[in-house]
């Protein structure tokens, strides 16, 4: 069964830093899914990554994917408090099966 | 990009009541769509596929008496918790793939049930 691990759990950044955070997964993967949530919200998408080397940007997020290394990565750029939500990668493997990573609950101080 | 609208929005029922919770795509059709489950600071957890015109297909663990799912149109699946206790007070939200144009999967806004 496929497993999708993220890390951190918890970031807590100032504002102007930049963080990465990391999505691996365990089997062969369709594609590949970044969501952002708000609290009591549901989830709003941000990226999909369908091939290897699949790069993303938009704003201060940039998402790449690396399907030999079964990873992917969120980047952000000089953090704003705007920014804080919970972030969770997703992937989708035999087509139509998707499996969510733990998230990131991430916090920007001023 | 496509809608798929949830309602209620939130609920609260006494233990013991049923409540029926709809997933709409409002401008596609979806032959499949899905119910998760949220517990408060956890992440998403798939409780079942539901499939157009036939029975759906329930995760591992998932008591299929107790969450009734139908999918009876193209448009429409229902989520139904029977007997609700308090532990069943969660954030539900489904989701419907649009096969027809992108494939991508589109998130509903959720449910939030409160069991007292």
């Amino acid at each position: 069964e496929l497993k999708v691990e993220q890390n951190p759990l918890f970031l807590s950044m100032q504002e102007g830093k930049n963080y990465t955070i990391y999505c691996n997964y365990s089997t062969t993967s369709d594609r590949l899914y970044w969501y952002r949530q708000d609290p009591g919200k549901s989830l709003e998408s941000l990226f999909v990554l369908l091939s290897n080397g699949a790069v993303k940007q938009e704003g201060r997020l940039m998402a790449s994917l690396d399907t030999k290394a079964r990873l992917s990565t969120l980047h952000i750029t000089a953090a704003v408090h705007d920014l804080s939500a919970t972030y969770f990668c997703a992937v989708v493997y035999n087509n139509n099966d998707m499996r969510f990573g733990a998230g990131t609950r991430l916090t920007v101080k001023p | 990009g496509a809608v798929v609208s949830q309602h209620p929005s939130w609920v609260i029922c006494k233990s013991g009541t049923s409540v029926k919770i709809e997933c709409r795509s409002l401008d596609f059709q979806a032959t499949t769509m899905f119910w998760y489950r949220q517990f408060p600071k956890q992440s998403l957890m798939l409780m079942a596929t539901s499939n157009e015109g036939s029975k759906a297909t329930y995760e591992q663990g998932v008591e299929k008496d107790k969450f009734l799912i139908n999918h009876a149109s193209l448009t429409l699946s229902t989520l139904t918790v029977t007997s609700a206790h308090p532990e069943d007070s969660s954030f539900y939200i489904c989701s419907a793939r649009d096969f027809q144009l992108t494939g991508e999967l589109f998130f509903g806004e959720g449910s939030r049930l409160t069991v007292l």
